[in-house]
């Protein structure tokens, strides 16, 4: 596709459950990152990937929150046995380059019950 | 570490008045500085960027902003604004360096009136 896509656009789990997060990055993009959006604030660094490399997850907030992108392309943000602090907008991104801008998608809003 | 600021949480104008929103940034080393525009359920549009070069830059929809080395600003303007220029706009920071994740502000609400 043209742009970055993420799935789903929602996601209701209870609290407890794990979930995963889809992304879909630009083709040739070779960088992909993750932000958490809490309602009201910006966009918070969670985790960075070059190709398949994870070179920094210094923002995933616990070890509950997983991410990987295996072949270099699209990547899973996992979260397991969710808590109601996860309830946020997840955004990835994707940019050429290190140094390009960054193309974000839709997002996923995530609510824990 | 960096930070940005961005003091205005709301910003009300009448439509065809011009518009800034403020940025101000913090970081020891130098950066790169970005402007976002967030419409409802949507994600992030970049508006404008600065990595080099000129101060002043152009972006999509009639915005530009002005890179301020010495005030460390980079406040967006606009001469005249339209009902559909009503939205979220993050100003955001990441060095030049290696991966270059991004420090975003808190956001400034744009709300444009007849």
């Amino acid at each position: 596709g043209a742009g970055v896509s993420q799935s789903p656009r929602y996601k209701v789990a209870k609290r407890g459950q794990d979930v995963a997060l889809r992304c879909d990055p630009i083709s040739g993009h070779v960088s992909l990152f993750w932000y958490q959006q809490a309602l009201g604030q910006g966009p918070e660094f969670l985790t960075y990937f070059q190709n398949e490399a994870q070179l920094d997850k210094s923002g995933l907030p616990s070890d509950r929150f997983f991410a990987e992108r295996p072949e270099g392309s699209v990547s899973t943000l996992k979260i397991q046995r969710t808590q109601q602090e996860d309830s946020a907008v997840y955004l990835c991104a994707s940019s050429h380059e290190v140094s390009q801008p960054q193309h974000f998608g839709d997002g996923t809003r995530l609510s824990i019950l | 570490a960096q930070s940005v600021t961005q003091l205005d949480s709301q910003v009300p104008v009448f439509e065809e008045a011009p518009v800034e929103l403020r940025c101000n940034y913090s970081s020891s080393v130098s950066v790169y500085l970005f402007w976002y525009v967030q419409y409802p359920n949507q994600g992030l549009q970049l508006l404008l960027k600065y990595l080099s070069g000129s101060t002043l830059v152009k972006g999509i929809n009639g915005f530009e902003a002005e890179f301020n080395k010495s005030q460390t600003s980079f406040h967006l303007r606009k001469p005249s604004v339209h009902i559909s220029d009503t939205a979220e706009y993050f100003c955001a920071v990441s060095d030049t360096g290696t991966a270059s994740k991004l420090t975003f502000g808190t956001g400034t609400r744009l709300q444009v009136t007849l």
